[in-house]
């Protein structure tokens, strides 16, 4: 059981190049989220998905998309990558809405 | 919509010495709360968590948290501070009745003096 995995741990962009921060649960959570975390800021909820098919923006979408093709994959895509954009994202997962999250690594994004 | 503020964004104490990071929330309704903890380079995980039932919650690594509703926090503490519990912790909040997505403290670093 490898719980929430992420892809890459660490990556650097150049302006306006795009990548997509690869993420995946085997728990089979329906709920599944993307987060940014800034120092001294928290979290940030991205954007979030409570099933396959269906996505639903956070508190800062702008600059971002996903996708949820399937129970166990939720991809985060950046395009047109700027350098407000440098952060380290959390993919997260749970099995209803108010309850634990389980998180993964972490994948540190540097735009330069 | 439920919010969280931890009051001190650093604190220090010496290795054996009690650890209290604080955790004020505000919610309309009767809140669930969670402490995670992240240690360097990594995700965070739970610490413990409060939904019902028992105020005084327990979890991993002799943490605790007492829920006081009438002072609206949800403290975090440890008798005795370890080397290893260096790390920083995040308070958070959801609002089972309105299903609402959980809600994240800036976090307290915590740094442990030998």
């Amino acid at each position: 059981n490898a719980g929430v995995t992420q892809t890459p741990k660490f990556r650097i962009l150049k302006i306006g190049q795009s990548m997509t921060l690869q993420c995946a649960q085997d728990m089979n959570h329906n709920y599944m989220y993307w987060y940014r975390q800034d120092p001294g800021m928290g979290l940030k909820l991205i954007y979030y998905s409570v099933g396959a098919g269906i996505t639903d923006k956070g508190e800062v979408p702008n600059g971002y998309n996903v996708s949820r093709s399937t129970t166990e994959d939720f991809p985060l895509r950046l395009e047109l990558a700027a350098p407000s954009q440098t952060s380290v994202y959390f993919c997260a997962s749970s099995y209803d809405r108010v309850n634990e999250q389980f998180f993964g690594p972490g994948t540190r994004l540097t735009v330069l | 919509a439920q919010s969280v503020t931890q009051l001190g964004s650093h604190v220090s104490v010496s290795e054996g010495a009690l650890v209290l990071l604080r955790c004020n929330y505000s919610s309309s309704v009767p809140p669930y709360l969670f402490w995670y903890v992240q240690y360097p380079n990594q995700g965070l995980q739970l610490l413990l968590k409060y939904t019902t039932g028992a105020t005084l919650v327990k979890g991993i690594n002799g943490f605790e948290a007492e829920f006081k509703k009438s002072e609206t926090s949800f403290h975090l503490t440890k008798p005795s501070a370890h080397m290893s519990d260096a790390a920083e912790y995040f308070c958070a909040v959801s609002e089972w009745r309105n299903n609402n997505d959980m809600r994240f403290g800036a976090g307290t670093r915590l740094t442990v003096k030998p």
